[in-house]
């Protein structure tokens, strides 16, 4: 399965979109990307998945480069209720295991 | 529909001691996996069963032993709890791997 590398932490203000990007260079073309995101203490919760067309849902837009070796998780109007970890993680098929990183820290300020 | 339910919530041991973390889902999912995740990391698999009759380690399936029930049920076994085995437990469910995955709340385990 492919690797992903997201950046540690990245910050944000209220109101403003919150664009956290996840690189996936050696993703293969039937693997999905799929966003989840863990606020503090509670179990992870899935945001949206794409496979090469931009996605969107009521919770954020995901966008895919045309080559799919990287993506980015839109959160259009940041709230500080969305201040959590969000992992990026690609996979697919029956051999795919579910691999989390350390994600990407976002919080959101007043 | 509860989804995926883990109990205990929170469990203090003392070393050596031994206990199982329960978990089900009512989704009819296929795949369920044990993650323990300490302090500033990510999720680390445990063990992981494709179906229903199947388990496999993970990445660190060490001190632990896991029993898929039936399919709706998936426990993960302490039999002789370290101190390191301190951390927040949460498992996971998804219909067929490479599928949406869902998780429960976690279970809160010290070890003294």
């Amino acid at each position: 399965d492919a690797k992903t590398t997201q950046p540690p932490s990245m910050d944000c203000a209220e109101g403003r979109a919150a664009n956290l990007p996840c690189n996936h260079s050696t993703i293969s073309g039937n693997e999905y990307v799929y966003w989840y995101r863990q606020i503090h203490s509670q179990g992870p919760q899935y945001i949206i998945h794409g496979l090469k067309n931009n996605e969107t849902n009521e919770m954020a837009s995901l966008i895919i480069t045309e080559d799919r070796k990287s993506s980015t998780l839109i959160l259009p109007h940041a709230t500080l209720r969305d201040t959590a970890v969000y992992y990026c993680i690609v996979g697919s098929g029956g051999s795919y295991i579910p691999t989390f990183g350390r994600g990407t820290s976002l919080i959101v300020h007043p | 529909n509860a989804g995926v339910t883990q109990t205990p919530k929170f469990q203090v041991l003392k070393t050596g001691q031994s206990m199982t973390l329960q978990c089900a889902q009512d989704m009819n999912h296929n795949s369920m996996y044990w993650y323990r995740q300490d302090p500033g990391m990510g999720l680390r698999l445990i063990y992981y069963s494709a179906s229903e009759g199947t388990t496999d380690k993970g990445e660190v399936p060490n001190g632990y032993n896991v029993s898929r029930l039936n399919k709706r049920e998936f426990s993960l076994r302490l039999e002789s709890a370290a101190p390191s085995q301190t951390s927040v437990y949460f498992c996971a469910s998804t219909l067929d791997n490479g599928n949406t995955i869902y998780f429960g709340e976690g279970s809160w385990l010290t070890v003294v």
